[in-house]
């Protein structure tokens, strides 16, 4: 089947912009996530966009969605170097209820 | 704040050996997963339980089973570790509102030799 599919690396300077890409596989998602981990550590919920929207903004993120790509993308401005970590976006699974499939996820390095 | 609490932050067990790892959450939550975390691979789910009692395999349940005595409570057994169990075993839970999204514990890294 599809995956949900995510490039494994960033590497950014310390107060650029960092932007994550993720293709996820079913248009019809009603909601998808962006999580953190950082090292060591379990999954952290970032943020969540619904479907109806194209862009949400939270502090330094935004979220974009392309529905139609079925591409998803975060945004996080002036990075620092606390954003270090992996990166995973999320959907629902088809008819899977509470069930989330996830990307590979995106490990961010931020350099001085 | 929901709080999800695996019982190791690490183990190492031998080739052969039946595995406990155990998972609690604070929340009353109805839905808990394991997922397995390997580098390159994301996130794959091993097994899942909507209620007390009940369960449902995931991606990857083969040489894994679970038990959901108690609401809060969600073990993971592995009854006869071997070395490509090696691994993260992450545990996370959900409530009925989905977009709040699934909580996870800190994880277990689990070493078999």
């Amino acid at each position: 089947g599809e995956d949900v599919e995510q490039s494994l690396f960033l590497s950014v300077r310390e107060g650029d912009s960092s932007v994550i890409n993720c293709t996820y596989t079913d248009s019809s998602s009603t909601y998808l996530y962006w999580y953190k981990q950082e090292p060591g550590a379990g999954l952290q919920l970032l943020t969540y966009i619904f479907s109806n929207m194209d862009m949400k903004q939270d502090q330094r993120l935004t979220v974009l969605l392309n529905k139609k790509d079925k591409h998803l993308s975060l945004r996080i401005a002036d990075t620092q170097t606390g954003d270090s970590a992996i990166y995973f976006c999320a959907e629902p699974l088809p008819g899977g209820g509470n069930k989330l499939t996830f990307g590979t996820g995106t490990q961010l390095k931020v350099e001085l | 704040d929901v709080k999800v609490t695996q019982s190791s932050r690490y183990l190492v067990k031998r080739t052969g050996e039946k595995v406990f790892l155990e998972c609690v959450q604070d929340m009353d939550h109805e839905n808990m997963f394991w997922y397995r975390q390997d580098p390159g691979l994301g996130l794959r789910l091993i097994y899942f339980s909507y209620d007390v009692k009940m369960k449902e395999k995931g991606d990857i349940p083969e040489g894994y089973s679970v038990s959901r005595e108690k609401k809060e409570r969600f073990s993971l057994i592995l009854e006869s570790a071997s070395t490509n169990q090696t691994s993260m075993y992450l545990c996370a839970s959900m409530g009925f509102v989905s977009f709040t999204g699934q909580y996870f514990g800190p994880g277990t890294r689990l070493t078999v030799t």
